[in-house]
């Protein structure tokens, strides 16, 4: 069975930093996509970052890019010049290709200071 | 277009009522899910529906049944509802074809507590 594992259950940074979140995942399968999603207060869950597996090159969102690493099975999230609205849960969610069933990480509580 | 769209946002039952919660999505979108997210424990898959007419289980179905009434409405019901089953729950659906087809958008969740 595939699982999610986001070790880092809060994270605080400056205004302005960089923040690295980190996530890995246990699949057999070949075929899958990775995705970041951030809930702020508000609880509404939002697309941050999308990977395809198959692709080498790090999918890149302005200020938000990832590390991924397909044969340690990892994949993290790095915030550029962290700004206050950036504070928020985020989960690292699997989906495998063939079932199409998303598993979601525990989540990171980051905290962007002032 | 306002996407995902979830009744109600809140709902307080006593032990043993019955609720449906309602979603329904206007993108045209194949697939839908319901989820549970439960502090702590990140978002599970309670059932989906990978197209209109078909629905699944998913890792935490027990005390849940779910209806596709039709390509935009997937609704959730709790035939005898527990404390158990207190949570905040989200729809979503997804395109399956084409460009990012494999991205879920959500709805805004609703907070169920249950006395």
């Amino acid at each position: 069975a595939q699982t999610v594992t986001q070790s880092q259950p809060e994270m605080s940074v400056q205004e302005a930093e960089t923040v690295t979140l980190s996530c890995t995942y246990d699949t057999s399968e070949s075929n899958y996509y990775l995705f970041w999603y951030k809930q702020p207060p508000s609880r509404q869950m939002i697309l941050v970052i999308r990977q395809e597996a198959y692709k080498q090159q790090n999918a890149t969102e302005n200020r938000f890019s990832v590390n991924f690493q397909k044969a340690a099975k990892s994949f993290s999230l790095k915030i550029s010049d962290s700004q206050l609205g950036d504070t928020a849960m985020y989960f690292c969610a699997f989906m495998n290709s063939g079932t199409y069933k998303y598993i979601f990480g525990t989540g990171t509580r980051l905290k962007v200071l002032a | 277009n306002a996407g995902v769209t979830q009744t109600p946002k809140f709902q307080v039952l006593k032990t043993g009522q019955s609720m449906t919660l309602q979603c329904a999505q206007d993108m045209n979108h194949n697939s839908m899910y319901w989820y549970r997210q439960d502090p702590g424990m990140g978002l599970r898959l309670i059932y989906y529906s990978a197209s209109e007419g078909t629905t699944d289980k998913g890792e935490v179905p027990n005390g849940y049944n779910v209806s596709r009434l039709n390509k935009r409405e997937f609704s959730l019901r709790l035939e005898s509802a527990a404390p158990s089953q207190t949570s905040v729950y989200f729809c979503a659906s997804r395109k399956t074809s084409g460009g990012a087809g494999d991205t879920q958008y959500f709805g805004p969740g609703t907070r169920l507590t249950v006395l």
